[in-house]
């Protein structure tokens, strides 16, 4: 499995300014993955980002609010513009990799980022 | 229907009893599927995955997969009160993108 760290482990902004959460993976992967987790909810995919190319976003996400850049294998960055209160939420990053026992990949989370929105 | 659906619970079982997740996935050609816990303010962890029919079992988790029925489940034998989490199924699809449920919410109380 990866070990995978994400900066800021957590954050206070104001609204209308922009947060960055990195996240740092200690191996080369080929897809990586931002969530966002709202309180007492699942996972809800934002992003697939892979290296050297658009990141992929899902429906009801853009790229003007969730900027996403994968300069490199190991290596990520989300940014959430123009904050709101509703932006208020866990981002968790996550890779793709294997582990043993497993034929096929699965996805390994870093710790989060809890971010609030005053 | 969702891609993949568990029922959201909560579940409460008392200590030493088997707690038992369920949950049902869309998408016939999905080949295979994980188990992941996650405890209040942490990131999700996987404990379990089958790609087979049958029945998986590591120490006191069974993981159970029907793919004919479309449903996979988990089962956790002897619960403890550490084993109380959310628990989110997770399904690669066809496509080889991953979906995963809403979770369920299991508490064992002492």
């Amino acid at each position: 499995s990866a070990v995978i760290s994400q900066k800021p482990s957590r954050d206070i902004c104001q609204r209308g300014t922009s947060l960055t959460i990195q996240c740092q993976v200690d191996s080369q992967v080929t897809m990586m993955f931002w969530y966002r987790q709202q309180p007492g909810q699942s996972l809800t995919l934002i992003a697939t980002a892979n290296q050297g190319s658009e990141a992929t976003y899902e429906s009801g996400f853009v790229i003007d609010k969730f900027p996403i850049s994968r300069p490199n294998l190991t290596f990520s960055t989300l940014t959430v513009s123009n904050l709101s209160p509703e932006d208020s939420s866990i981002y968790l990053c996550s890779v793709e990799a294997t582990s043993g026992g497993l034929y096929q990949e699965t996805q390994y989370f870093g710790p989060g980022t809890r971010l609030l929105v005053l | 229907q969702k891609e993949v659906e568990q029922n959201s619970g909560p579940l409460s079982v008392p200590e030493g009893a088997i707690a038992s997740l369920n949950c049902t996935y869309s998408d016939r050609g999905s080949q295979s599927f994980f188990w992941y816990r996650q405890y209040s303010g942490k990131s999700p962890e996987l404990i379990m995955f089958i790609y087979s029919n049958g029945d998986k079992e590591d120490g006191r988790f069974t993981a159970q997969l029907n793919k004919a029925s479309q449903y996979v489940s988990l089962l956790i034998r002897d619960s403890q009160p550490s084993d109380s989490a959310t628990y989110l199924c997770a399904v690669n699809m066809i496509n080889n993108d991953m979906r995963f449920g809403a979770g369920t919410r299991l508490t064992v109380k002492p």
